[in-house]
């Protein structure tokens, strides 16, 4: 089965810190995917990525920044978090061969005081 | 911009009963998935219908496609307690520069299976 792990399943942070999440999946798969998830508003892309050290921005990308030097980790980067990015972020991964179907890590809900 | 929309938003039943869950969309699509969201957990993948398919079975799942009306729906069976979730539809939106079709989620809908 596949795994998606996320680093931290709640965080609490306070304004203008640097956040780090971090997303590991065991699949190999090519493809990850950031999203950010709040009430109302449903999954919303930030960021995904379809090779090492390749990003593709998604419909929110400001603020978040991504990195990915290894093709098993994905990580989010809020460079001076605010209160506003305060939400619960899902990671995901596919395959391109198969890349109709996304697998999901458990979330991370953050906080940003 | 949101592509997919589900409806009802909410929709509590009786165990034994059967849900329906349905989705519209405003563009063309190559296939629609339909996901479940335990609380506060990732989402777990049930069931994708491809643009050329009208029906698709999965054990107590059924799924509709009809892309005349930009529409889809998804029919729980027999529910059950452990049914009870959020319900997301999900829309590719074409291939990007890397082979990866991105998927648009809808805002999903509350479903509550009374024991």
């Amino acid at each position: 089965d596949v795994k998606v792990t996320q680093s931290s399943r709640y965080l609490v942070k306070r304004t203008g810190e640097k956040v780090f999440l971090e997303c590991v999946q065991d699949m190999d798969h090519e493809n990850m995917f950031w999203y950010r998830q709040d009430p109302g508003l449903g999954l919303r892309l930030i960021y995904f990525s379809y090779d090492v050290k390749m990003k593709e921005k998604g419909d929110i990308p400001e603020g978040y920044s991504v990195s990915r030097e290894k093709k098993e980790r994905f990580s989010l980067i809020l460079e001076s978090a605010s209160t506003n990015q305060t939400s619960m972020y899902l990671c995901a991964s596919s395959q391109p061969q198969d890349s109709r179907t996304q697998y999901f890590g458990p979330g991370t809900r953050l906080t940003v005081l | 911009s949101q592509q997919g929309e589900e409806d009802p938003q909410a929709l509590s039943i009786q165990e034994g009963e059967n849900a329906t869950m349905n989705c519209s969309y405003k563009t063309s699509i190559n296939n629609l998935q339909w996901y479940r969201q335990n609380s506060g957990r990732g989402l777990v993948h049930l069931i994708l219908i491809r643009s050329n398919e009208r029906e698709k079975h999965s054990g107590r799942l059924r799924v509709t496609l009809d892309t005349s009306k930009k529409s889809s729906s998804l029919l729980i069976t027999a529910s059950r307690a452990a049914d009870t979730a959020s319900y997301f539809c999900a829309t590719d939106v074409g291939v990007t520069q890397g082979g990866s079709e991105k998927l648009v989620f809808g805002k999903g809908m509350k479903l509550t299976v009374n024991p």
